[in-house]
């Protein structure tokens, strides 16, 4: 079935650090790819996605872009901030039945000062 | 807009006791998803529902029964908790079925099971 696979973690770099977080996946179809973040104490929320290949999604200085060839989605950030602090879950919606969404296992990032 | 909201926000059961957690979401959505997340796994699906009166079962359904007799209401019940069911419990809803719709959460109901 449809998968999806981060790095594990914590991850931990330091103020104004860039930022990589691997996402891999398996899919028979064609999915549309997400990241999520989720703030402590808070639920998941939409971060960016992508929906067919070489598309790249972006939102507050976060990208990710969606490689057919390598099935990965990584996430990139240039200059983390503390405020960037969170979990974040790579995942797949493959419009099957329901579309419901995959998710990968999460990647807790914390930023020093 | 209140969004995807979640009723309680924190639960502490003792075993065989049972609960109902509330989902609500007023963006007129027809689907809706009960998840669990435990450390280190990510997201599991209990149920889903595909619009007012229907449910599925998802990954983890066992332990765990659904109701949708409104639009905006999504509840799940346990029964008979254990404390294996100790978790953070999301609630999450999405107006359509094609594959870029994005899911909204609802802010989660930790439930303790002693």
């Amino acid at each position: 079935g449809d998968s999806v696979t981060q790095m594990e973690g914590p991850v931990t770099l330091s103020e104004e650090a860039f930022l990589t977080i691997n996402c891999t996946y398996t899919a028979t179809g064609y999915p549309s790819l997400f990241w999520y973040v989720q703030y402590p104490g808070e639920g998941l929320q939409l971060l960016l996605k992508a929906t067919k290949a070489d598309d790249k999604g972006s939102n507050k200085g976060f990208e990710a872009t969606y490689r057919k060839e390598t099935t990965s989605f990584h996430l990139e950030k240039g200059s983390v901030q503390v405020s960037d602090s969170a979990v974040y879950f790579c995942a797949l919606s493959d419009g099957s039945s329901a579309s419901k969404i995959i998710f990968g296992s999460g990647t807790r990032l914390s930023i020093r000062p | 807009n209140a969004g995807v909201t979640q009723t309680p926000k924190f639960r502490v059961l003792k075993t065989g006791q049972s609960m109902t957690l509330l989902c609500a979401q007023d963006m007129n959505h027809e689907y809706m998803y009960w998840y669990r997340q435990d450390p280190g796994m990510g997201l599991r699906l209990i149920h889903y529902s595909v619009g007012e009166g229907t449910t599925a079962k998802g990954e983890v359904p066992d332990g765990y029964n659904v109701s949708r007799l409104k639009k905006q209401n999504f509840l799940l019940g346990l029964e008979s908790a254990a404390p294996s069911q100790t978790s953070v419990y999301f609630c999450a809803s999405r107006q359509g079925a094609s594959r870029g719709e994005t899911q909204y959460f609802g802010p989660g109901t930790r439930l303790l099971v002693l």
